[in-house]
């Protein structure tokens, strides 16, 4: 009940796609749910955050899609670029917790 | 230096060798955290500290000791590590429990 399913596992796509990666939970507690990009040799960094409360967040090209209901999350970056290409990771955790479960993982590719 | 710094960031240890990871954070945060990111797995939360007292111990074996001096300072000690305990050991940061977490570059161990 703690796992974050997160998929696909790697993705490619031509500059200027939308890359879109999607995760899903089963812990109905969880009520903060955020994505990190990790470049190589660098820490996760925080992305864009979302809470169930809203249904969708925007952040410049990254958006954020969330289905309460479905217990599913998505990242869509539109207008995909090369300096994009990273490992994306979704997260969910209980706010008053810290406990953040992490996804396996997306490592993105985007193509010149 | 700003944000959160790890050192060293490459080790590698036999497996009766004692050593120890430090993470810095020059953020004024009060909770900081250690990660275990393996390939092909999802990061692992291990150790949560809140104001230098551990929250958290997340069934992690006893060959791996946390010591939390002050609130910018956090150490991994390691002794009689297992192969199987290669992987990048990431420390984070955050301004409360419930709050964004902020990641170091980590420290990539290897054990023969």
């Amino acid at each position: 009940q703690q796992q974050v399913k997160q998929s696909p596992q790697s993705l490619i796509v031509q500059k200027g796609g939308i890359s879109i990666i999607n995760c899903a939970y089963e812990n109905t507690a969880f009520d903060y749910f955020p994505w990190y990009q990790q470049f190589p040799g660098k820490g996760p960094a925080l992305l864009i955050a979302i809470r169930p409360d809203v249904s969708e967040k925007k952040e410049g090209r990254f958006t954020i899609s969330f289905n309460k209901s479905a217990k599913q999350f998505s990242l869509h970056i539109m207008d995909s670029q090369p300096g994009d290409s990273a490992t994306y990771f979704c997260a969910a955790s209980t706010s008053n917790t810290g406990k953040l479960i992490f996804g396996q993982g997306t490592t993105l590719q985007v193509k010149p | 230096e700003t944000g959160v710094t790890q050192t060293p960031r490459h080790l590698v240890m036999g497996m009766t060798n004692k050593k120890s990871l430090k993470c810095e954070q020059h953020l004024g945060h009060n909770a900081m955290y250690w990660y275990k990111q393996s390939a092909k797995k999802p990061l692992e939360l291990m150790f949560v500290y809140s104001l230098e007292e551990r929250v958290e111990n997340n069934s992690v074996p006893s060959r791996f000791s946390p010591e939390c001096p002050n609130s910018s300072h956090l150490f991994l000690h390691l002794h009689t590590l297992q192969p199987e305990d290669s992987a990048l050991y990431l420390c984070a940061s955050s301004q409360g429990i419930a709050d964004t977490q902020y990641f170091g570059p980590g420290t990539r161990l290897t054990v023969l």
